[in-house]
């Protein structure tokens, strides 16, 4: 979506290494962020989301990590498994529609046995 | 509980056709959505109904209208199609429309327009 970037787009680790992919926003009004994954022909699935007034959130190998003030926030995956490969999106919320997600264009992370 | 259910999942329609992408939900929703997904673009947002009643255009809503015939269904239609239009098309439901509060979405409808 508008003024939503995701980096990287592409990401390549071996298995039991850690990947880091992240979202820069520019609405500073925006106050929750969720990560969704997506696997080859099916649907995005939220994996981890985090609300303005946490600095971090963790589950189980996920995390995500807000800065507010730089509106960046970041998905952290360690010990990364072969069933990670997917796509992810950080989707902030749009308050300008009715709190709708607005998508980056995804980051393709393929994690190698 | 199904979650959000769309109908059809594959259609091939020519140039200048028209359809109705069919989305349901039973998770008593508020608030419902339809994306479209192509290569390297995310999701992008076409329509919103942030409640029965109410419909409002996204990022995206040129080619598209929207119908919200209950609290449970919410369909988009294509007047004429266009190769444009090629795409699959995600429909979603969130329990409230305000902040916090995550996106259920459907399987999906790819669409290819010739």
């Amino acid at each position: 979506g508008e003024n939503v970037e995701q980096h990287p787009s592409t990401l390549s680790v071996q298995e039991g290494d850690s990947a880091v992919i992240k979202c820069t926003y520019s609405d500073s009004a925006s106050n929750y962020f969720p990560w969704y994954k997506q696997e080859l022909g099916k649907r995005p699935q939220l994996i981890i989301d985090i609300r303005s007034n946490v600095g971090e959130k963790k589950d189980q190998r996920i995390a995500v990590t807000l800065n507010k003030t730089a509106k960046h926030f970041s998905l952290h995956i360690t010990e990364t498994q072969p069933e990670d490969s997917a796509v992810y999106f950080c989707a902030p919320e749009d308050r300008n529609s009715g709190y709708a997600l607005n998508f980056g264009k995804g980051t393709s992370l393929l994690v190698t046995p | 509980n199904a979650g959000v259910t769309q109908t059809p999942k594959f259609q091939v329609l020519k140039t200048g056709q028209s359809m109705t992408l069919q989305c349901a939900q039973d998770m008593n929703h508020n608030s419902m959505y339809w994306y479209r997904q192509d290569p390297g673009m995310g999701l992008r947002l076409i329509y919103y109904s942030a409640s029965e009643g109410t419909t409002d255009k996204g990022e995206v809503p040129n080619g598209y209208n929207v119908s919200r015939l209950n609290k449970r269904e919410f369909s988009l239609r294509l007047e004429s199609a266009a190769p444009s239009q090629t795409s699959v098309y995600f429909c979603a439901s969130s329990e409230h429309g305000g902040s916090y509060s995550p996106l259920h979405f459907g399987n999906g409808t790819r669409l290819t327009v010739t």
